[in-house]
């Protein structure tokens, strides 16, 4: 099991609005990084820092954090949303990173 | 614009050995973690390893004993050596840049590997 913890999957109608979250420990001490995986395709991150989206992610992508839980937030879902998506950090022991499980997040 | 270009061999027995190759083409190789992910069948990522721009390895605690990763910043290429593969490690291999903000921003295509007898 993964250090970091994300919900399995997601599901929000089309325009409303999701959140993502992933919890660990390591998260009091380090950022969140972001991916979206579509099938059949590498990932592509999404957020990074605190909050900051990578030029080309739409605005209604947005990152915070928490004490344990950093969170994806996605104002107004698109069916282009619809894919897979992780979350990025250390180990509890800081030295090595980690991954998600991974969130499933369906637009419906 | 950076780019990752992978290649390596797809078909394996088990014992034998995977050795993977990633390009890094249109950008510095100085200065960045050049990191090896993988993802089984219908699985998560899963981070392997990287070096890091001061030369060190870090690897996977699980895979240690198996694993090598090393850098020719001369062809601007990393490797990853995974010895003594079994059916577990059958997945997609991307290679990938860790940017010192916080993220992996580049990935290459992925490499399907499978371990079968």
């Amino acid at each position: 099991s993964s250090e970091l913890t994300q919900d399995p999957a997601v599901s929000v109608a089309s325009g409303q609005t999701v959140k993502i979250t992933c919890q660990g420990d390591s998260l009091t001490t380090y950022h969140a990084s972001w991916y979206q995986q579509k099938p059949g395709q590498a990932p592509v991150f999404v957020m990074y820092g605190r909050s900051t989206r990578p030029s080309g992610v739409p605005d209604r992508f947005s990152g915070s954090s928490s004490g344990n839980t950093a969170s994806l937030t996605i104002t107004g879902a698109q069916a282009e949303d619809e894919a897979d998506y992780y979350c990025c950090s250390r180990d509890s022991s800081g030295t090595h990173r980690v991954f998600g499980g991974g969130t499933r997040l369906t637009v419906l | 614009q950076v780019q990752l270009q992978q290649w390596g061999a797809g078909l394996l027995k088990p014992s034998e050995t995977l050795s993977l190759t990633c390009g890094v083409h249109g950008g510095s190789f100085s200065g960045f973690h050049w990191s090896w992910i993988r993802q089984p069948p219908g699985g998560g990522l899963e981070w392997l390893g990287e070096f890091d721009h001061s030369g060190t390895p870090n690897y996977h605690p699980s895979l240690k004993s198996r694993l090598t990763i090393s850098v020719d910043s001369s062809k601007s290429q990393f490797s990853l050596i995974l010895s003594s593969v079994t059916a577990a490690d059958t997945a997609v291999y991307y290679c990938a840049r860790f940017w010192r903000v916080g993220a992996f921003d580049v990935w290459g295509h992925g490499t399907v590997v499978t371990v079968s007898s």
